[in-house]
Order: C-alpha cells, then structure tokens, then sequence
C-alpha cells in the first residue's frame, strides 16, 4: 500500500508555543489529506480535510485559528499547533487520499505533549 | 447518530482461544466500504482489509477472518487461535461513496490476549 510518513513522531513542549506536525504521502500524490486526533482509550476523531492549494474545511468545534493546516502540495501538509495548551495533548493523526477509490493511507501518528 | 458501532470495548482472551470483534453500520448507500484496522500500543494504524458493499464473501488471511452479513448490516472480524501479539486496539470503519473519502470509524475495541 501506499506509505505516508509524519515528522516529528513525538514532541514534547511548554504550554504557550507552536509545534508544527508534517504529514508527507511517499510514493503517491495525495489529493486530500485528513487529520484526526485521538484522545487516550478513544477513537479518531476528525480535525479536518484539506485538498491541495484549498482553504481547509474543519469539522464542528474544532478551532481553525488554533490548528493551522497548509497543504502547499499533494505530497505534503502541515499541522500547526499554535499557543499549546495541556489539553491540546493528545496522538494526532493524518491520512492521504489518492484520488481515488475510497481508501485512505495513514501516517505513523504524532503524540505531542504539552507541559 | 453512531454510523460504526463496535459495542465491545474490551475483550481479554486467554491465549490459543478464539475471539470475534463485532462492527455494525449504518448507511443508506447502496456502495460503500467497509475496513478493519489494528492499532498496537506504538499506536501506528495497521490496514487489515477492504471490503466493498457488492462484495458479500467471507474472506479468510492466515488466522484472521471477516464476515459481511449486510442483512445485519454487520462486518464481524474473528482471530481463530489468538497470540499475544494480537493484543491491540481494533477498529471499524465505513467509507460511504456519497460522501467521498470521508471515514467513519467506530469506538474500537481493545482486545488483550492473556499468555
């Protein structure tokens, strides 16, 4: 299957900063990208989707001031963090979809804390 | 409402046993897919199979099987002679082709295989 990588795979930081997360989709070209955050013992819950040079659509109660998501090319988009807080902890998690078909390709996922 | 439902939340087998995960869905497309994923606790998603709503024949990998009853709506995955490495979250998903590449996946259920 098709490989999408993230960076960093772990990221600790003081609360009050910025921690940008980058999603890469490998060996194809990923029309959209998703990202999710999972709370511990829970399930993916989606952030948002955005399509390549596309404004990101955010789903209900997420703040879209708060995770900046740029998808500058169909191989990478980035999740920024901005003014963490302790309750931003948590495993996020993005995907790559081809443009094709209904299957999304997952990245490894990215556990940030925030102290 | 819930489109994925996995009412099982945490199942412990003893090693050798056998064990079946539950998936119900809900949707009112005529094609949609359908997906299991295994999350261990590194927490990278692992794709375990794609199952389109045409396509009603159980399928059988080494130790793990799935049966789509759509009549019951319900996706079930079976782990014949559990191993310890099997211990992971597992979760259902559904792909509905009126809504793209949009996932709805389910609660997830940790399954622990006691040695």
């Amino acid at each position: 299957g098709a490989v999408v990588s993230q960076h960093p795979s772990r990221v600790i930081c003081k609360s009050g900063t910025s921690v940008k997360i980058e999603c890469r989709s490998l060996d194809f070209q990923a029309t959209t990208m998703f990202w999710y955050r999972q709370f511990p013992k829970q399930s993916l819950m989606l952030m948002a989707t955005s399509n390549e040079g596309s404004k990101a659509t955010y789903e209900q109660g997420v703040e879209k001031d708060k995770f900046l998501i740029n998808h500058a090319s169909l191989t990478l988009s980035t999740l920024t963090v901005t003014s963490a807080h302790p309750e931003d902890s948590s495993f996020y998690i993005c995907s790559g979809w081809p443009g094709r078909g209904n299957e999304q390709f997952f990245g490894p996922g990215t556990r940030l804390t925030v102290l | 409402a819930q489109k994925v439902t996995q009412a099982q939340t945490e199942i412990s087998v003893v090693e050798k046993e056998d064990v079946t995960l539950d998936c119900v869905y809900e949707t009112r497309d005529t094609t949609y897919y359908l997906f299991w994923y295994k999350q261990p606790p590194s927490g990278e998603l692992v794709f375990l199979i794609r199952r389109n709503s045409f396509d009603e024949q159980n399928e059988i990998s080494g130790r793990y099987s799935w049966n789509f009853q759509k009549s019951t709506s319900s996706f079930n995955f079976t782990i014949t002679a559990s191993q310890v490495v099997d211990s992971a979250v597992y979760f259902c998903a559904l792909s509905e082709a009126n809504t793209g590449n949009q996932f709805y996946f389910g609660t997830g259920t940790s399954l622990t295989v006691i040695p």
